[in-house]
């Protein structure tokens, strides 16, 4: 069973940094590309990042490029989100999602930023 | 950047009734196009991929179509367990962009 478990959740300030991680099991984490995915309060999906299988290809939406960074640890079966320059339009809920078009979804976790 | 216009922005439809959702891409996205279902504080759960192809476990009442661009979601009898929003994805390109969603209740 696809299992991912994300981590990271809490309240921030505006400006400050946070890091998310998803733990994936039940697949292979290693042949698949990852995503982040968020969801502001009562609004819709918002695709913000991708990572390759093998890390090589990285893409970002403009709105969080150069302020968010994706990454994997193959050994460790986990996917990062490292989220700098945090700002309030950042609030959301945050899901990774196993493959290069999404199909098994994490729980997800709440980041708000807020002063 | 690629983007996904999605209609209506709400349905309220009946049981047994057939509903149809539509997604309009803004170029080619060839079959890059997936739907989902996202029930009330729940995470989003892939229906189509491939804009026609069925994923696991979901129900035979729902089918993906395509002509050109636009593409639709057919329910094709409605049930209460079908309520929620719906959305599609295109991962044609990055980024990937949604659609609104399509937010589905009953009558």
């Amino acid at each position: 069973e696809v299992q991912l478990v994300e981590s990271g959740e809490g309240l921030v300030q505006p400006g400050s940094s946070m890091k998310l991680s998803c733990v994936a099991s039940g697949f292979t984490f290693s042949n698949y590309g990852m995503n982040w995915i968020r969801q502001a309060p009562k609004k819709g999906l918002e695709w913000i990042a991708l990572i390759y299988y093998d890390s090589s290809s990285k893409y970002y939406a403009d709105s969080v490029k150069g302020r968010f960074t994706i990454s994997r640890d193959n050994s460790k079966n986990t996917l990062y989100l490292e989220m700098n320059s945090l700002r309030s339009e950042d609030t959301a809920m945050y899901y990774c999602a196993k493959s290069t078009v999404p199909d098994y979804w994490g729980q997800g976790v709440m980041v708000t930023v807020s002063s | 950047d690629i983007q996904m216009t999605q209609s209506p922005a709400s349905l309220s439809a009946s049981l047994e009734e057939i509903v149809t959702i539509t997604c309009q891409a803004s170029q080619d996205i060839g079959n890059w196009l997936s739907w989902y279902q996202q029930k009330p504080g729940k995470s989003p759960q892939l229906l189509i991929y491939g804009a026609t192809s069925l994923a696991d476990g979901v129900p035979s009442r729902f089918s993906g179509s395509r002509s050109g661009t636009q593409y639709s979601l057919k329910i094709s009898r409605l049930q209460v367990e079908d309520i929620g929003i719906y959305y599609c994805l295109q991962a044609y390109s990055a980024p990937y962009t949604f659609g609104a969603g399509t937010k589905l209740e009953l009558k």
